[in-house]
């Protein structure tokens, strides 16, 4: 079963415009993480974010936790073409199995 | 090196096959993982190895059998599969319970 869901599925945006996309999950988590996957290819890692944490920076990318919501957000500033791609939060279920449950995802597309 | 490596790149197979999904990594990464993704869906976890030992399956189908010759390796046996299997089969490693790293997928098709 899913652990996150995301929303919203599908995103349209211009470029140079902002992109958000949430996450909510079920359970306690240690960690949470975001993931972004062009068509068809390998996932590839784009920011961790810890439970104690509640924001955190990475170039254009902004992360945000809370824990009492349980739900995170991705946000992407000055968006290009390049970032259409699908993307995906992913939770360890349980802390120290390295399980982790990825969320329902959301396809953004950006049109230049 | 930070690069998973998966071979083939595509497999089309029948139902009585046997063949074999091969990852590698020369990270050092304790944690080896197998994921299956259907298409517009999130990748579903199968099999995670921690240490060359497996540490969870998923409830997956005797079909599907992984083995860990060694710390780099990471491989996954197919055999009567059916149809509803094919789907893009995705390997990752991890140091710990941070960032996995992903290998490029093998699509798979079964006839």
């Amino acid at each position: 079963s899913q652990q996150g869901e995301e929303d919203p599925q599908a995103l349209s945006i211009q470029e140079g415009e902002n992109a958000t996309m949430n996450c909510s999950y079920k359970t306690s988590i240690n960690n949470l993480q975001w993931y972004r996957q062009n068509s068809g290819r390998g996932l590839v890692h784009l920011i961790l974010i810890r439970s104690n944490e509640r924001e955190k920076h990475s170039g254009r990318l902004r992360v945000t936790l809370d824990t009492s919501k349980k739900s995170s957000s991705l946000l992407i500033t000055a968006s290009r073409a390049a970032d259409t791609a699908s993307y995906f939060c992913a939770t360890d279920a349980t802390s120290g199995t390295y399980k982790y449950i990825f969320g329902t995802g959301t396809r953004l597309k950006v049109l230049a | 090196d930070t690069e998973v490596t998966q071979t083939p790149k595509h497999l089309v197979m029948g139902m009585t096959n046997k063949k074999s999904l091969k990852c590698e990594q020369h990270m050092g990464h304790r944690a080896m993982y197998w994921y299956k993704q259907k298409a517009k869906k999130p990748p579903e976890l199968m099999f995670v190895y921690s240490y060359e030992k497996l540490s969870i399956n998923e409830s997956v189908p005797s079909r599907f059998s992984p083995e860990c010759p060694n710390s780099s390796l990471l491989n996954l046996h197919l055999h009567a599969l059916q149809p509803e299997d094919s789907a893009l089969y995705l390997c990752a490693s991890s140091q710990d319970e941070n960032e996995q790293f992903f290998g490029p997928g093998t699509r798979l098709t079964v006839l």
